[in-house]
Parts: C-alpha cells; structure tokens; sequence
C-alpha cells in the first residue's frame, strides 16, 4: 500500500519561503507515476499546486508557478515543495499525492496533510 | 480558468439516492473523460472515489457511481448511508499545463 507523509514547518513568516517535504513509503518514486502538491485553505476547496515526475519533469499551476518548486529525491524516496513570498492567503493545508498525470488524471494515494499558518 | 461549479450542499435519508453535479465547460468536464471525484471528511485528506467519469477504484462501494453530459458530470451515491456524509469534490482534467481543475466541494448531509 502507498503511503504518504507531509512533513516541515506549521508557520511560516509573511514574504519567507514555505518548504514541504512529502516521504513516500510503499511505492518506489523511481518506478514511476508523478508525484504532487495539493491545498486547501480553511473552510475552501482544492487546488492544485504542481507536480514533478521521477526524473525531475515538473508542471505547475499557472497562478504559482513563478513562485513555486517541486522537486524531487529519488535516493530518499521523497520530493519536496517550495513556495516563495508567501502570504496570509497561503495559509492552507498542503497535501502530497500520487498524480496519475497521464493515464487517468487523478490523483490516487494522499497524505494526510499539514497546516502551515503564513503569519509573522 | 474558475473552478467547476458543484452545489454546495445536498442532503437526502438514509436510504434514497442522491446526486451531486459538476458544471465545466468544453475546454474541460466536456472535453475530456478524466472526472474524479473525491469524498473528504472533516479534518482528513480527499480519497478518490470514482476517476475517469465512471470508475471506481478498489475497495469502493459500488453505490457510488459516477456519469456525465456535455460539460456536466454527476456523482450518484444510492441507498445513502450515515457515513456517506462529508464533502465531496469533482475534478477534471483542463490542460497539460494546467493540469488539472477541481469544483468548489459539495457538503452532503444525512438526515
């Protein structure tokens, strides 16, 4: 069974860098599938963020990809989430999940999530 | 590009069938066979019901099933259950640089 853990820090200071790791248990990343970021913020809907393959191909959101890296480590079964000048509307749990990008377009196996707060 | 269009909330008794629906456009719900959807109760992560419009996964009950028409898919839950309630969302593929768009979320209620 795939697993997924989100793990880095619950507050994050206005115009920082919010940093997430996602270690995934289970599943080899190097084997395929990729592999993405999902939030919500409190009380509203999903949004995806980005996602990043096994070899290091990333697709991101157009309303955050000038400020967001997803990468990934496959010698730590694990890929990572970079969101730069944040802000209070950032605030959201973020979700790690296995994208099925390319064969059914969903996303199959979550992570139980993490609340980061953007607040100074 | 906004997100698809669910209502926000539908109830039903135990017992009866519901639907719930996701409203797109062609560039999206109309144009692809790629709609999921996903039940999240409170305080817990999205679980994948049904993916592309009709399938369900593993270990899903088979009384969710899932349809669509022109740019509007729906989600059915039939002989509703008390744990059947919790929101449920609707996704579908836009792009591949987009990726992929999600609906506002649908609370159900149980009566």
């Amino acid at each position: 069974q795939v697993q997924l853990q989100e793990s880095g820090p619950g507050l994050v200071k206005p115009s920082e860098t919010l940093s997430l790791t996602c270690a995934v248990s289970g599943y080899s990343i190097s084997s395929g599938y990729y592999w993405g970021w999902i939030r919500q913020p409190p009380g509203k809907g999903l949004e995806w963020i980005g996602s990043v393959y096994r070899g290091g191909s990333t697709y991101y959101n157009s309303s955050l990809k000038s400020r967001v890296t997803i990468s990934v480590d496959t010698s730590k079964n694990q890929f990572s989430l970079r969101l730069t000048s944040v802000t209070a509307a950032d605030t959201a749990v973020y979700y790690c999940a296995r994208d099925r990008f390319t064969s059914t377009y969903a996303f199959d196996f979550w992570g139980p999530g993490t609340m980061v707060t953007v607040s100074s | 590009q906004s997100a698809l269009t669910q209502p926000a909330s539908v109830s039903g008794s135990p017992g009866q069938s519901i639907t719930i629906s996701c409203t797109g456009t062609s560039s999206d719900v109309g144009g692809y066979s790629y709609v999921s959807w996903y039940q999240q109760y409170p305080g817990k992560a999205p679980k994948l019901m049904i993916y592309e419009v009709s399938n369900r996964p593993s270990g899903v009950s088979n009384r969710f099933s899932g349809s669509k028409s022109g740019n509007t898919a729906s989600l059915t839950i039939s002989g509703l259950q008390a744990e059947d309630e919790a929101d449920y969302y609707c996704s579908s593929y836009i792009s591949a640089t987009t990726h992929v768009i999600f609906g506002g979320g649908t609370k159900l209620t149980v009566l």
